[in-house]
């Protein structure tokens, strides 16, 4: 069975920390992603990673940075949490190639700032 | 940048009700995705069209694929409390990430 495992539900955080989400997928996919919800504003993609050591910034970069050292593992770092990070942070895979592959996401990180 | 305007934001059938999402996109589409996100829960994929004009159906689901591929729709037909969720469209221009939807509430009163 597919999976995607994001290593906390919830975080809490003070501003200012660094913050690791760390997000697993066990299907050999080449692609990755990192995505944060908001209420009104859907999923906005932060980046994604179509290779070991590869990403590519997506449509809300800034404050964000990411890590992919093997293929099943891509990390989200906030280097220094402000409240306005407060969000859902999804975790996605899939395969590589095109057409673009359905999305296979994970349970997702509630993450509050304070 | 790459945008996917959907409406409803929300919406809320009684049983029974019929329920239609739309999406439109602001460029033309290689194919196009739609999730359904129950609540608390994360995006699961339903299906992708990638046909000009391409309809799809799943039970009482109905998706459709514009002419232009740069619009889609998500029908459900006689609305069930298990339809309740947010449904995403999310569309590709061929790179390998996707463009979502803002997504449409649905809310089925028994």
């Amino acid at each position: 069975d597919v999976k995607v495992t994001q290593s906390s539900r919830y975080l809490v955080k003070r501003t200012g920390e660094k913050v690791f989400l760390e997000c697993v997928q066990d299907m050999d996919h080449e692609n990755m992603f990192w995505y944060r919800q908001d209420p009104g504003l859907g999923l906005r993609l932060i980046y994604f990673s179509y290779d070991v050591k590869m990403k590519e910034k997506g449509d809300i970069p800034e404050g964000y940075s990411v890590s992919r050292e093997k293929k099943e593992r891509f990390s989200l770092i906030l280097e220094s949490a402000s409240t306005n990070q407060t969000s859902m942070y999804l975790c996605a895979s899939s395969l590589g190639g095109q057409p673009t592959y359905e999305q296979y996401f994970g349970p997702g990180t509630r993450l509050t700032v304070t | 940048g790459q945008q996917v305007m959907q409406i409803p934001q929300y919406q809320h059938v009684q049983e029974g009700e019929d329920f239609t999402t739309y999406c439109n996109s602001s460029t033309t589409l290689s194919n196009i995705q739609w999730y359904k996100q129950r609540p608390g829960g994360h995006p699961v994929f339903l299906i992708q069209l990638v046909k000009s004009g391409e309809v799809k159906k799943q039970k009482r689901l109905t998706f459709q694929f514009g002419e232009a591929k740069k619009n889609s729709s998500l029908h459900i037909t006689a609305t069930q409390t298990t339809d309740v969720g947010t449904y995403f469209c999310a569309g590709s221009t061929g790179a390998n990430n996707l463009f979502f939807g803002t997504g449409t509430r649905l809310t089925v009163i028994p």
